[in-house]
């Protein structure tokens, strides 16, 4: 089965600073999806940033950005220029080739403090 | 506008009632899908239903029972056989199980006493 680990319960960060939050996630599978939602205090969960594993590209969105890492199997978000609305908890998600007939597979998530 | 409704936002129930969630979505999406979210965690899969009439359980099904009569329609039961109810509650759709971007609903926050 696989698993998804968010190390960093919280994280702060002071505003228009950049933060990393990290995962790492455990599959045998080579061909996969992996996501980053954020979820505000209304907990309506909104996608981020998506990565299809086949792409060595790195995707961007705005002033988040990934760095996936296959082989390390690893998939941290990077938030440049960090705004107060940025304020949430992050998940981390993982997708096998089955798609949505899988699920997706979410990490613990990390609360994202930023400091005025 | 298009997107995925689910009502009530909170609800009560005493212990051993049994209770429906609604999830409702206007995206003309197939596939449909349950999570249940726990303080601390992240969300975990109940049950998706690729078409009408069909559905399929996932990694924690038992104690809950869903139908799929209309395409726009996923309701949820949390049966009395549910050990531990209360929890946050979200509906999801895609356009199919096959593609990997899902919508997500705002949830219904269960409370069982």
């Amino acid at each position: 089965a696989q698993t998804v680990t968010q190390s960093q319960p919280e994280m702060s960060v002071q505003e228009a600073e950049t933060v990393t939050l990290s995962c790492t996630y455990d599959t045998s599978e080579s061909d996969y999806y992996l996501f980053w939602y954020k979820q505000p205090p209304s907990r309506q969960m909104i996608l981020v940033i998506r990565q299809e594993a086949y792409k060595q590209q790195n995707a961007t969105e705005n002033r988040f950005s990934v760095n996936f890492q296959k082989a390390a199997k690893s998939f941290s978000l990077k938030i440049s220029d960090s705004q107060l609305g940025d304020a949430a908890m992050y998940f981390c998600a993982y997708m096998g080739s089955g798609g949505g007939a899988d699920g997706l597979t979410f990490g613990k998530g990390t609360h994202l403090i930023i400091q005025p | 506008d298009g997107g995925i409704t689910q009502s009530p936002k909170y609800l009560f129930r005493k212990e051993g009632q049994n209770v429906t969630l609604s999830c409702e979505q206007n995206l003309n999406h197939d596939a449909m899908y349950w999570y249940r979210q726990d303080p601390g965690q992240g969300l975990r899969l109940i049950y998706y239903s690729q078409i009408v009439n069909d559905f399929q359980k996932g990694d924690i099904a038992e104690g809950y029972s869903v139908s799929r009569e209309k395409k726009e329609s996923f309701p949820l039961t949390v049966t009395s056989a549910q050990k531990n109810p209360t929890a946050f509650y979200l509906c999801a759709s895609s356009i199919s199980t096959s593609s990997y971007e899902q919508y997500f609903g705002p949830g219904t926050r269960l409370t069982v006493t």
